[in-house]
């Protein structure tokens, strides 16, 4: 159980597109999810944190009209980069939970973003 | 505000050797702490997790990890490594007051297995 995935695994778009990333729990409802940013052999940087039907909170430094999030549903959240330049090149993992700190991330697959 | 380190940037073990890999956590009381693992180009899968009770946890895949409240350390430990065992390990804290589960990841450590 408590499997997330994310849909695409691999995107490659021009300079000035959006692109959207989707994140799903398949088999449990997520109250919370979060979106990380990981640069190529750095650690996970929490970028923001959503839950469903509210506005998501980023962290200090995220800018959240840069990265738009949804949680329209108790198992699905999006995160779109919106004109994406070659900078927001990463790769982009979600996790979900359900509400309370006892409960555990479950981490999807993550999404590599390449921004030519 | 909760934070943690992991002193070992990268470690190479001979397969079949012993393994601890350290996790340092700062606190003001007792956190929820984790160890994940990262396969190449992966998401995370979960190690095992410490919440309250006995400071010896078991995890999958044979791991272990105990916590130290003295020490302020949460190291990760296995016996006998493999081969499949070569990966990116990350420690991660959370904080208990937090109504969301809210976790920070350490800078994570290379496992290299020498064969």
């Amino acid at each position: 159980g408590a499997v997330v995935s994310q849909h695409p695994s691999w995107v490659i778009c021009k300079s000035g597109t959006s692109v959207k990333i989707e994140c799903r729990s398949l088999d449990f409802q997520a109250t919370t999810m979060f979106w990380y940013r990981q640069f190529p052999k750095q650690s996970l940087m929490l970028m923001a944190t959503s839950n469903e039907g509210s506005k998501a909170t980023y962290e200090q430094g995220v800018e959240k009209d840069k990265f738009l999030i949804n949680h329209a549903s108790l198992t699905l959240s999006t995160l779109t980069v919106t004109s994406a330049h070659p900078e927001d090149s990463s790769f982009y993992i979600c996790s979900a939970s359900v509400l309370g700190p006892r409960e555990t991330q479950y981490f999807g697959p993550g999404t590599r973003l390449l921004v030519l | 505000a909760q934070s943690v380190t992991q002193p070992d940037i990268h470690i190479t073990v001979s397969e079949g050797a012993s393994l601890e890999l350290r996790c340092n956590y700062s606190y003001g009381a007792t956190p929820y702490l984790f160890w994940y693992v990262q396969s190449p180009g992966q998401g995370l899968q979960l190690l095992l997790k410490y919440f309250s009770g006995d400071t010896l946890v078991q995890g999958i895949k044979g791991f272990e990890a105990e916590f130290k409240r003295s020490q302020s350390s949460f190291n990760l430990r296995k016996p006998s490594v493999h081969w499949s065992d070569a990966a990116e390990y990350f420690c991660a804290v959370g904080a208990p007051e937090s109504s969301a589960s809210k976790i920070i990841f350490g800078s994570g450590t290379r496992l290299s297995i020498r064969p």
